[in-house]
């Protein structure tokens, strides 16, 4: 089983700031099949990005995403005060179980 | 748009099973192009996925639950099922219902989630 571990646990921030969440795999993440999301409070996660670096549809392109191997980051230019939530990663590259990371939390300065 | 919604109790007791179901609106489970799947989310917020179901009956489990979980399929009402037997307060967690690719496991459609606390 892969394990997934973001850091930082909880970035303190201010709109207009930019920011880059880490994802780090404990084993190789086949084909880079990473992708991340974003959960609001008592909302269901978003996709936000798949195969490490491809948006989804409707996510505007101040989210982006890079890596490969075991190292991946998610980038936010311009924080807007939408984005302040708790963003995951998740690995499907390796056979079940697909495993999540313990997430990491963007809260207002 | 698709939608799914799950359903099913919030409160279920000590060693018995927990059943919910989730209805997919928007499009067809026997389109085949979709796995559905069972996640749940702890309260300290972690995820972990349970397992899947194609419209074929043909499913994946968690291997860390494989011994205590089933899933089902019924494309007449376009829904699919989770059953968990011999549940204990561990499993006390938000349970959402998601829709992924066989060849590419990412979530795109989420239920909005059902609560489920187990307790005597």
């Amino acid at each position: 089983e892969i394990v997934l571990t973001q850091s930082p646990g909880t970035l303190s921030l201010s709109p207009g700031e930019r920011v880059t969440l880490s994802c780090r795999a404990s084993q190789i993440v086949n084909n880079n099949f990473l992708a991340w999301y974003q959960q609001k409070p008592g909302q269901a996660p978003t996709l936000l990005i798949s195969g490490a670096s491809r948006r989804a549809t409707g996510i505007p392109d101040r989210f982006s995403g890079s890596g490969s191997g075991t190292d991946f980051t998610l980038t936010i230019s311009r924080l807007e005060p939408e984005d302040f939530a708790v963003y995951f990663c998740q690995q499907y590259g390796s056979a079940p179980p697909y495993t999540f990371g313990q997430g990491t939390k963007l809260e207002i300065k | 748009q698709v939608q799914l919604q799950e359903s099913g109790p919030g409160l279920v007791k000590p060693s018995q099973t927990l059943s919910l179901t989730c209805n997919v609106s928007g499009g067809s489970i026997k389109s085949g192009a979709y796995h559905y799947n069972w996640i749940r989310q702890y309260p300290g917020k972690g995820l972990e996925w349970l397992g899947y179901i194609y419209y074929s009956g043909s499913t994946g489990y968690n291997p860390s639950l494989k011994s205590r979980l089933s899933m089902s399929v019924d494309t007449s009402k376009n829904q699919f099922s989770l059953r968990l037997n011999s549940v204990t307060a561990a499993d006390s967690a938000i349970y959402f219902c998601a829709r992924s690719r066989p060849t590419s496991v990412y979530f795109d459609y989420w239920g909005q989630g059902i609560l489920v606390t187990v307790s005597s």
